[in-house]
């Protein structure tokens, strides 16, 4: 079955550096996306990309954050200059496959840890 | 604004029995519904979703009631299983974007 996969599955980063966390998003699929989930806390939506541009985005999705899709399978999110509070946990997610049901496909999440 | 609220934050059934969890929102505009499941370690997984035109949505064991009035819909897991403990949640959206917006979670725990 298809997946979407994530990488690293845990980064443990100093303050003020930058983090690129990567995704490989189900083939066909036309939508991507990124979610974070603070620890105890609910998921919540950064950013979402269609056709090579971001076509929405959260309050949270700063200038110090940024969304590309270097070639045809990776989708990646930058962290510039880490914070604190960016410690998370990541999850990559698509859609919009040829029975584009609304489903989003999730992969398993990427933890970052800011020290 | 807390647009979506979700209950109750965690719940304990014994096997065989039936889990409910409920999502109450605010926005009127949402018209998609879905609950996602999420095991320890892994990400969240569409486990059922409904459309605001029916007001009830059954798949196995899983259903969804909906009740557009209340702004308000629900998951009922009727035989739970110990292999249904998770964290549940709601993520409503809106005019097909697929900005879901999650609730805070229910943590399921099916006692064997």
């Amino acid at each position: 079955e298809p997946e979407v996969t994530q990488t690293p599955s845990h980064q443990v980063t100093q303050m003020g550096q930058e983090v690129i966390l990567r995704c490989v998003p189900i083939s066909n699929h036309l939508y991507f996306y990124w979610y974070r989930q603070i620890l105890g806390q609910k998921v919540e939506f950064l950013v979402s990309f269609y056709n090579n541009e971001i076509s929405e985005k959260s309050e949270i999705f700063d200038d110090q954050f940024s969304v590309e899709r270097p070639d045809g399978s990776n989708f990646t999110l930058k962290i510039r200059s880490t914070k604190l509070e960016d410690s998370a946990m990541y999850f990559c997610a698509s859609s919009g496959g040829p029975s584009n049901t609304g489903e989003l496909f999730f992969g398993e999440g990427s933890r970052l840890t800011v020290l | 604004q807390q647009q979506v609220k979700q209950s109750p934050q965690s719940l304990i059934v014994q096997k065989g029995g039936i889990s409910i969890i409920n999502c109450a929102y605010e926005n009127t505009a949402f018209d998609y519904f879905p609950w996602y499941q999420q095991f320890p370690g892994k990400g969240p997984a569409l486990l059922i979703a409904i459309r605001p035109d029916v007001s009830e949505k059954k798949e196995g064991r899983f259903t969804i009631s909906f009740n557009k009035s209340a702004k308000q819909f629900s998951l009922h897991i009727m035989d739970s299983q110990p292999g249904d403990s998770a964290t549940y949640f709601c993520a409503p959206t809106q005019g097909g974007s697929e900005k879901l917006v999650f609730g805070k979670g229910t943590k399921l725990t099916v006692n064997p």
